[in-house]
């Protein structure tokens, strides 16, 4: 049974970077495809990008390049980075796992981030 | 890019009662639609992908039907667990991923 489970820095300050990791236990992080998708608080799920198993990523355009996604096979992890941000940055932030290259299943709990000041 | 709407938004209903959603992509997203449920503080389940295919463990009450830019998602009768907010996600853009805005099922 593959689980996930955020974990990472609850306050981030305007203008910085955001660093969330996904720890993947039940499966090996090499051949799945991996994903974010977030949720700011009260509102709807926003996809952030996603990492395939040939290292390939793929983000949100919205983004405007401020995101990167990263592996670490060796603690079988994958990695969110978000650069720059400000409040509107906000929100829960979900990793999952991509089956067939189509939807997200399973989800970690999520995690959430705030940024302020 | 491709977006998508839900309706209604919000629903109230009783428990057993049959309930309706649908997804419109602005779109042909083909079958390329998979449906979500999240309960409160939970992080979403896949209930359906590819249109109409009930994920594993999934209980039948769940379906879904459409192609195009036309899907609905019902529950043929609302259990009390089943409360919660149901999304739509499409992928037939690929390489991005889009979800629907979200509709809130609770009870009267």
């Amino acid at each position: 049974q593959v689980q996930l489970q955020e974990s990472g820095p609850g306050l981030v300050k305007p203008s910085e970077t955001l660093s969330l990791t996904c720890t993947v236990s039940g499966a090996s992080i090499n051949i799945w495809h991996w994903g974010w998708i977030r949720q700011s608080p009260g509102k709807e799920l926003e996809w952030i990008g996603n990492i395939y198993d040939s290292g390939k990523t793929n983000f949100n355009p919205s983004l405007k390049s401020r995101a990167s996604i990263s592996v670490d096979k060796s603690k079988n992890q994958f990695s969110l980075k978000l650069s720059s941000v400000t409040a509107a940055d906000t929100a829960v932030y979900y990793c999952a796992s991509l089956r067939f290259l189509g939807w997200f299943d399973p989800w970690g709990q999520g995690t959430l981030v705030t940024v302020s000041s | 890019d491709i977006q998508l709407t839900q309706s209604p938004s919000s629903l109230s209903v009783s428990v057993g009662d049959r309930v309706t959603i649908t997804c419109q992509a602005t779109q042909d997203i083909s079958k390329y639609l998979n449906w979500y449920q999240q309960k409160p503080g939970r992080a979403p389940k896949l209930l359906i992908y590819d249109a109409s295919n009930l994920e594993t463990g999934v209980p039948s009450r769940f379906s879904g039907s459409g192609s195009g830019t036309n899907f609905i998602f019902t529950i043929s009768s609302l259990q009390p667990e089943d409360l919660g907010t149901y999304y739509c996600q499409q992928y037939d853009d690929l390489p991005t991923f889009t979800f629907g805005p979200g509709t809130k099922v609770d009870l009267k």
